[in-house]
């Protein structure tokens, strides 16, 4: 089975620009998770979808972040406009269903650098 | 790779020895604890895993160990190998579907 995938894995853009991490989860997984690593931190929760409906969106940090699952199954994340402090590693994560037990498995990440 | 610059807790061990990774954990009402290895430029990838009504559970070469009373966690690897050599996380889940991240703990194989 395929597993996580994501796209780009690497993304350079300047301060003030837009840019779309795009999210593939495993096949049949209905659950998907963004996360993200700031430089120095650990890595910390952004948002979950459960199918195409947002369950947790605590973790985003503010409004110039938006994730969608249209349809329920790959998800993308966009950064408008992007700044300095978004820098870092994003990751997306899938897993079959919320219940215990169930181990969210993860992307290698979109390495995002603002200049 | 991205984990330059974090001031992680190393660990350096003899090739065949056996590892213990140490976690603390915070939040009491944890019930769910996953343990991921992390390679340069590589996502975090599953280990094993245990739920708070267990103390104890074994895989290929693993084995997770929980103390509630302390809120600790900690991986054993048994006769460690250069490829095991990564950083290693520990993740909590309670209720909610998140998982919180510990800061990770850098596991090097000396040959």
């Amino acid at each position: 089975e395929a597993g996580v995938t994501q796209f780009p894995s690497h993304s350079v853009i300047e301060k003030g620009q837009t840019v779309t991490l795009r999210c593939d989860p495993i096949s049949g997984h209905d659950n998907l998770y963004w996360y993200r690593r700031v430089m120095g931190k650990e890595i910390k929760f952004l948002l979950h979808f459960v199918k195409e409906s947002k369950q947790d969106e605590s973790g985003m940090p503010n409004n110039r972040f938006l994730a969608e699952r249209t349809g329920g199954t790959y998800s993308t994340l966009k950064v408008q406009p992007a700044e300095l402090e978004d820098s870092g590693v994003y990751f997306c994560a899938s897993s079959r269903s919320g219940q215990l037990g169930q181990p969210q498995h993860f992307g290698d990440g979109t390495r995002l650098s603002i200049l | 790779g991205e984990n330059v610059g974090l001031h992680l807790p190393t660990l350096s061990v003899q090739e065949g020895d056996n590892s213990i990774i140490n976690c603390a954990y915070s939040n009491s009402a944890s019930d769910y604890f996953i343990w991921y290895k992390q390679e340069s430029g590589k996502g975090p990838q599953f280990i094993i895993d245990i739920r708070s009504n267990m103390d104890k559970r074994q895989g290929q070469r693993v084995t997770v160990l929980l103390n509630k009373t302390v809120k600790h966690l900690s991986l054993q690897i048994a006769a460690t190998q250069p490829g095991d050599s990564a950083v290693y996380f520990c993740a909590e889940k309670s209720g909610a579907q998140k998982l919180v991240f510990g800061q990770g703990t850098r596991l090097t194989i000396n040959p």
